[in-house]
């Protein structure tokens, strides 16, 4: 059974970080690409950033660029996401997402990140 | 960045009733489109890619067309379990954005 389980969400002030994870289980973790997704409360989905599934290429919304790093341990089945410089319009819930052929075929449950003093 | 303009935003039916929700890319996008169903506390479903075609599982009162910039998700008779919100994604570029969805609600 396909699994993707998200970690590290919390409350942060603006202008702090924090680093996401997602263990991954029931898969070759290692064929996929992967994403973040996020959605704050009440909206909709928003795309945030993408890792080759050998961490060779990735791509970012352009309003997390230069503050999220995205990251991948294929050894260890684990997604991550390092998140600086947070701003209140970063508050969301989180989800780790695997990319197959055509889409978004398996999302994990996401964890709450919020940005507020 | 693609743009894609879901309409309408909000659509209010009745079970059995024949639905269609329309996505506009702002650019030709090829048939990279996708769709996905989200019910109030859950995770988005996966339901069509390619523009049209089906994921495995989902039922086939739900069907996808067009391609280069314009889309349509048709529920062919609106059951119970339909009511959700609906988002279009295409795959042609980085980001890879979303429609800002459409919430089905029971009329």
């Amino acid at each position: 059974e396909v699994q993707l389980v998200e970690s590290g969400g919390g409350l942060v002030q603006p202008g702090g970080s924090l680093r996401l994870s997602c263990t991954a289980s029931g898969f070759v973790f290692g064929n996929h690409w992967m994403n973040w997704v996020r959605q704050a409360p009440g909206k909709g989905l928003d795309w945030v950033a993408i890792i080759k599934h050998d961490g060779s290429e990735k791509y970012y919304v352009d309003s997390v660029k230069g503050r999220f790093t995205i990251s991948r341990d294929n050894a260890n089945n684990s997604l991550f996401l390092q998140m600086n410089s947070l701003r209140a319009e970063d508050t969301a819930v989180y989800y780790c997402v695997r990319e197959v052929y055509g889409g978004f075929d398996f999302w994990g449950q996401g964890t709450l990140v919020s940005a507020s003093s | 960045d693609i743009q894609l303009t879901q309409t309408p935003s909000f659509l209010s039916a009745s079970v059995g009733d024949r639905v269609t929700i329309t996505c506009r890319a702002s650019q030709g996008i090829g048939s990279y489109l996708a769709w996905y169903q989200q019910k109030p506390g859950k995770v988005p479903k996966f339901l069509i890619y390619d523009a049209s075609t089906l994921q495995s599982g989902v039922p086939s009162r739900f069907s996808g067309s067009g391609s280069g910039t314009e889309f349509t998700l048709t529920i062919s008779s609106l059951q119970h379990e339909d009511f959700a919100t609906y988002y279009c994604q295409q795959l042609y570029s980085y980001p890879r954005t979303f429609g800002q969805g459409t919430k089905v609600e029971i009329k």
